[in-house]
This record gives C-alpha cells, structure tokens and sequence, in this order.
C-alpha cells in the first residue's frame, strides 16, 4: 500500500472543463512533487513544492496549476487541456533535499 | 546528473537471483546512485541507493564497482511480483529535488 494518496483515480474530461487533481500524504514530508508519465516512458518532473513553497516549474504550461495549501496535500489544476496532456500524473513526497522520494500510484487522465 | 545505460529488458526465472546491472560511467564524486522500479499500473517504488559502498536492504542489494564507474542491482530471490521496470539513477546531493529518470530495465520474472 502506498502511503501517498492521489485522487481520483481515473479522470476524463473535456478540452474546456476545469478540474483538480489531489495528493495526500501524512509523513511528514516537507517536499512534494508533480510528475507526468506518458505510455510507454518514464516520469517527467513537473512542479516541486518545499515547504509549501513552489522551488520548480520545469516549463510547464500555465493550464497545469499547481497549489499546495498545506504540508500534506498538494493540487494540480487543470484547464483548458489538449489531447496530448492524456497521461498518469504521478505525485510524490520527500524529507526535503536529496531524500528518496515516495510516489502515489497516479490520476490516469484521458482528455477527450 | 550522469546519465545511466541500462539493458532494455530481461527476464529472469521465479526464485532465482535477478541481477540488473547499469553503467554511469561519467558519475561524479558526490553523486549517488538510485534505484526505482514500477509494476504496472503503480507509481515508481523506492528499492535503495549507495554512494560508494555495498548497500543491503529487506528489497534488494546493490553493489558499486570500486571506480564507481558501474553497479548491479541484486534481486536475491526473485518472485513473479518482482516484474517491473528498473531504473537506475544517478543524483548529485546539490540536486536538490530532480529525479531524473532514464528508460530503465523491463524485467520479467517467469515461472
């Protein structure tokens, strides 16, 4: 069992609709992060959040938001997606710096 | 980070040790090397890392040649859940945050 938690599960959504993907974890970890991983390839690095703040954007399109409200959930929002955004989104967790990172089992999103 | 080359796929037998090897031959003095791996339809899973020293956990041990230039991963007994892919990384501590990860090792653990 993963002690990360993403919601939901599976999403699939519109090109115009707005919705949000969650991430929970409660041990402790002061550093989160949002990946994507398309079928077939490994996870890119998206956002990282320390302390609550946002340290890394890798370039990613402004419809992907990223908001971390607290220690222990973080949020992707989404708006106005293409096609090509349809991926696993992969949120993970981390004692701060180099620590090993501990991964959700990911929002599957289908873009229609 | 150095980058890592790790075979494509491999397949192992049930109960057998697995060994999973990859090369990072431009690894930096205080880089580390990681390893990851993810079932089907999972988020990736922390195995272990080391710096220079064989490193031995209740998953899996890992052995770093002397130059440091390579290592294997050691599945001691490997078991069908063990199917996944594997990926090697290699991380500088000043890297903050950033996993980097390669197209890892497809590992197919058969009966």
């Amino acid at each position: 069992d993963t002690e990360v938690t993403q919601t939901p599960k599976h999403l699939v959504m519109g090109m115009t609709n707005k919705k949000s993907l969650k991430c929970e974890q409660h041990m402790g970890h002061r550093a989160m992060y949002w990946y994507k991983q398309k079928a077939k390839k490994p996870p890119e690095l998206m956002f990282v959040y320390s302390y609550e703040k946002l340290s890394i954007n890798e370039s990613v399109p402004s419809r992907f938001s990223p908001e971390c409200p607290n220690s222990s959930l973080l949020n992707l929002h989404l708006h106005a997606l293409q096609p090509e955004d349809s991926a696993l989104y992969l949120c993970a967790s981390s004692q701060v710096r180099a620590q090993p990172q501990h991964f959700g089992d990911g929002t599957r999103l289908s873009i229609l | 980070d150095a980058k890592t080359t790790q075979p494509t796929s491999m397949d192992c037998a049930e109960g057998r040790a697995a060994n999973l090897p990859c090369n990072h031959s431009t690894i930096s003095g205080n880089e580390y090397v990681y390893w990851y791996r993810q079932i089907h339809s999972q988020g990736p899973q922390y195995i272990i890392h080391g710096l220079k020293n064989n490193e031995t956990n209740e998953m899996a041990s890992l052995i770093i040649t002397e130059d440091r230039k390579s290592s294997t991963l050691i599945l001691p007994h490997a078991t069908l859940r063990d199917t996944a892919v594997y990926y090697c990384i290699v991380r500088a501590l000043s890297n903050d945050y950033k996993l980097s990860f390669g197209a890892g090792t497809t590992v197919t653990v058969r009966a």
